[in-house]
């Protein structure tokens, strides 16, 4: 198994450009879910799936949209990138409620 | 709103030294907790995860002990080597459905050989 996969590992974007940020898992897990991380922060969560067509906000969802139109794939776009989302973006996903979760391994986004 | 503490922020301790790092939330009504390493430039590895029913969760040299009453975990490692250098971060998960994590800031555990 790959576990959790997340594309691209680094990206750099101009101030109102658009993004996706890619994550999979082949691991059948139900549960997926976004953090960033800042530096002096705790990572946060932006948004999660409890299962294919369920999404729900998480602490900091505003700038982002998700989807999750299959049990594999969780992407998540930046609708207009703004300096404030520069971050490192961590994709997470467990098997079960209260199940161990699972990181990818992030993407290093910065928004000039 | 459920808040993590861990301290020391950063600890140096030489190889070979059991050691004890630290995790404190305000928020006692957890369903589990989970013990994280990043190295840096790194995703999380998950180290252990400790049910709310669990006083102590263990894995070769790493023992976690969770006392949800008074919001604390103790992560102890013993034996220390170079590669445990690392942050290490807690997440308790709240008792909800929302499968959500709250993170602290960690400790950044360094080694020295």
């Amino acid at each position: 198994n790959a576990g959790v996969t997340q594309t691209p590992k680094f990206q750099v974007l101009k101030t109102g450009q658009s993004m996706t940020l890619q994550c999979a898992q082949d691991m059948n897990h139900e549960y997926m879910s976004w953090y960033r991380q800042d530096p002096g922060m705790g990572l946060r969560l932006i948004h999660y799936s409890v299962g294919a067509g369920i999404t729900d906000q998480g602490e900091v969802p505003n700038g982002y949209n998700v989807s999750r139109s299959t049990t594999e794939d969780f992407p998540l776009r930046l609708l207009s990138a703004a300096p404030s989302q520069t971050s490192v973006y961590f994709c997470a996903s467990s098997y079960t409620t209260g199940g161990e979760q699972y990181f990818g391994p992030g993407t290093r986004l910065t928004v000039t | 709103k459920q808040e993590v503490t861990q301290i020391p922020a950063a600890l140096s301790v030489p190889e070979g030294e059991n050691l004890v790092l630290n995790c404190s939330f305000t928020d006692s009504a957890i369903y589990n907790l989970q013990w994280f390493r990043q190295d840096p430039g790194k995703g999380l590895t998950s180290l252990l995860l400790i049910q709310s029913s669990q006083r102590e969760q263990t894995s070769g040299r790493l023992n976690a002990s969770l006392d949800k009453s008074s919001g604390r975990s103790t992560l102890y490692i013993a034996a220390s080597q170079p590669g445990d250098s690392a942050t290490y971060l807690c997440a308790p998960k709240e008792n909800f459905g929302n499968e959500k994590l709250t993170f602290g800031t960690g400790t950044r555990l360094t080694i020295i050989p």
